[in-house]
């Protein structure tokens, strides 16, 4: 399978806990996202890679929120100090260098997420 | 501020059935626009995109939609749906100057036999 793989697929947590998830993209995307999908919501932005570097983070992700690239390669999401609201589906996207036209260019391809439930 | 609208949060068809979901935004400047899919159980797909030429796209599995710039809308069409089709629909767009997706609250289409 050459999509993007994201594990644990199911996560639950005691409040208070930290967790710690991990993402592996496309092999050949450089860009990464970071997505967090609620009930009855769309996927809402978090956080974008291009190759190791964070180049935008939403304002929904607070202090206890800290995602990381470290080679351009996969990347993990720690959540510290877990609370009950961070209960969610987490999702990770990647997508490929743009070929030529628009910079934003980006079809994004998501993997299948890892659902947070803190109890 | 930016959002994307979807009007429909629950549709019920019949098979055979035309659809059509709306979808509306608020950006300034240029935009990429999209259609992906959730079938139960599985994870986002894109159906379609949108980015210039042409404002009327076609995607995967018979759906098509149209960009009208005047009414800021990307609304999702297929003439004839299919029990197949039961899944959950989100529109979403970025701005030419950002990477972020915006998403909007989904459509949730279930498709009768």
């Amino acid at each position: 399978d050459t999509g993007v793989s994201q594990n644990p697929r199911h996560k639950i947590t005691k409040r208070g806990q930290n967790v710690t998830f991990r993402c592996d993209p496309i092999s050949e995307h450089n860009r990464l996202y970071w997505y967090r999908q609620t009930l009855g919501q769309g996927p809402e932005f978090l956080t974008y890679f291009q190759n190791e570097a964070q180049l935008e983070k939403s304002r929904l992700l607070s202090d206890r929120f800290s995602a990381e690239r470290p080679k351009g390669s996969f990347s993990t999401l720690e959540i510290q100090r877990t609370e009950q609201g961070d209960s969610a589906m987490y999702l990770c996207a990647s997508s490929p260098r743009p070929k030529g036209g628009r910079s934003s260019y980006n079809e994004q391809f998501f993997g299948p997420g890892t659902r947070l439930t803190v109890l | 501020a930016q959002s994307v609208s979807q009007h429909n949060h629950h549709v019920i068809l019949s098979e055979a059935a035309s659809l059509e979901l709306g979808c509306n935004y608020s950006y300034g400047g240029t935009v990429n626009l999209f259609w992906y899919v959730q079938y139960p159980g599985q994870h986002l797909q894109l159906l379609l995109k949108y980015f210039s030429g042409d404002p009327l796209v076609k995607g995967i599995k018979g759906f098509e939609a149209e960009f009208i710039k005047s009414k800021f809308s990307f609304n999702l069409r297929k003439p004839s749906v299919q029990w197949s089709d039961t899944a959950e629909y989100f529109c979403a767009v970025n701005s030419n100057s950002g990477y972020a997706l915006n998403f909007g609250k989904g459509t949730s289409l279930l498709v009768t036999p």
